[in-house]
């Protein structure tokens, strides 16, 4: 089946630590997105990518970054310089084209220990 | 600019009964405008689509849109509410201008669904 995987589930995070979240697709989609999820805040853009070795910054993109070195994958990074890293981190991709509808993987929760 | 309000947080219901849910936008362009839903701990699902075809959209689940441009709204609908629809919904809009080939979605704040027996 296509769709995105995104690996791991749950990822924990010590002080001063880089972390690094996978995606990887299989539905030949041109365009790469990351959103963080915080409860009541509906979902934010990190970073986005069109094609393949390009990337452009989101809302949120401090303290985050990626690669786009596949057109299957797209990784993101949590540095020690994002401060409040804690949250639920999902991927998406889609053709491209403006008003194509995003397909999402089932996220990646990332906690402070 | 393009903005998204779902105008309810939470949305109680009983098994069996209507559920609405309601969604207003803005946007400086014709948007194209989706409900996704999800489950606890799990990624977003798309429920349905409107790209500027029939304003009345069916999509998966037995769930319903309306497009009213009149009134800016997208609410989301179904007959008859199953225990499996309780979840979080998220309305959302795509304000594309045909320039770039990216069109930057806005999501909504979500609405919480809560199915009773």
């Amino acid at each position: 089946d296509g769709g995105i995987t995104q690996s791991p589930k749950y990822l924990f995070r010590k002080e001063g630590q880089n972390v690094t979240l996978s995606c990887e697709q299989n539905l030949n989609h041109d365009a790469m997105y990351w959103y963080r999820q915080d409860p009541g805040q509906g979902l934010r853009l990190i970073y986005y990518s069109q094609i393949v070795n390009d990337f452009q910054k989101g809302d949120i993109a401090e303290g985050y970054s990626v690669s786009r070195e596949k057109k299957e994958s797209f990784p993101l990074t949590v540095t020690s310089a994002q401060k409040n890293p804690t949250a639920f981190y999902l991927c998406a991709s889609s053709d491209r084209g403006g008003n194509q509808p995003q397909h999402f993987g089932d996220g990646t929760r990332l906690s402070i220990l | 600019a393009q903005s998204v309000t779902q105008l309810d947080s939470h949305v109680s219901v009983s098994e069996g009964t209507p559920v609405l849910l309601r969604c207003n936008y803005s946007s400086s362009y014709s948007p194209s405008l989706f409900w996704y839903v999800q489950h606890p701990n799990k990624g977003l699902q798309l429920l349905l689509k409107y790209t500027s075809a029939a304003t009345l959209v069916k999509g998966i689940n037995g769930f319903e849109a309306e497009f009213k441009k009149s009134e800016t709204s997208f609410h989301l609908t179904k007959p008859s509410a199953h225990m499996s629809d309780a979840a979080e919904y998220f309305c959302v809009v795509n304000s594309y201008d045909g320039g770039t080939s990216y069109g930057k979605l806005t999501f909504g704040q979500g609405t919480i669904l809560t199915v009773h027996p």
